[in-house]
């Protein structure tokens, strides 16, 4: 399995933008990136994925470099709920999710 | 439309006791795979099943072992219980794909906190 590469933890301001970093220089041409959240004492949830193009959803955006080694999942203004372990998962779509330690963001008030 | 649950929420056991940990998938999921999450670290698979055939196994023993029901309900059974079989344990569902392929986008349950004693 492709490996990624997150921060252990980040920090963020609430109401500021966060930008969660994830480096994978050795994805291949099929495989998606995905990222999920947990939030305590929860189970993971999805966040987004994309192939190439950047996308945006509800909850989040995610910026695709290039030449696809690294991406970012942009949270556009942090809240409180915010707070979470987010992971970065690379797959080709129909293997099982391989999560790694994630990073972990704080929000402060 | 109801979400993954998991039963029990909690439980304890004793080192070479057996466990079974049930889970109901979201409505109109067909594919259950379990996790396994030890204190501070991300989840690790177990194994997937899609209409009741095991689709897939992570590295786990076969002490570990699973059931999946017509309804698309799942069982994680675990025999011979050890201390690092502590662990929070996943369940999560996924919506049908085309030709037995299941999309990425998985819905977890909350998990079952197990610990061995």
């Amino acid at each position: 399995d492709a490996k990624t590469t997150q921060p252990n933890s980040m920090e963020s301001n609430e109401e500021e933008p966060v930008h969660l970093p994830c480096n994978h220089s050795t994805i291949s041409g099929t495989d998606y990136i995905h990222w999920y959240r947990q939030l305590p004492s929860q189970g993971p949830e999805y966040v987004i994925h994309g192939l190439t193009s950047n996308v945006n959803n509800r909850m989040a955006s995610l910026a695709i470099a290039e030449d696809r080694k690294s991406s970012t999942l942009i949270l556009h203004r942090a809240t409180l709920r915010d707070a979470a372990v987010y992971y970065c998962i690379l797959t080709p779509g129909n293997t099982p999710l391989v999560f790694g330690k994630g990073t972990r963001l704080s929000v402060i008030a | 439309e109801t979400g993954v649950t998991q039963s029990p929420t909690h439980l304890i056991k004793t080192r070479g006791q057996q466990v079974t940990l049930r889970c109901s998938s979201q409505s109109g999921h067909n594919t259950v795979s379990w996790y396994q999450q030890a204190l501070g670290q991300g989840p690790q698979f177990i194994f997937q099943y899609y209409r009741e055939e095991e689709n897939g196994r992570g590295n786990f023993p076969p002490r570990f072992s699973g059931l999946q029901f017509p309804n698309y309900s799942s069982e994680l059974n675990v025999n011979a219980l050890e201390l690092d079989d502590s662990a929070l344990y996943l369940c999560a569902s996924s919506h049908p794909g085309l030709a037995g392929r299941s999309y990425n986008e998985q819905f977890f349950g909350p998990g079952t906190r197990l610990t061995v004693l």
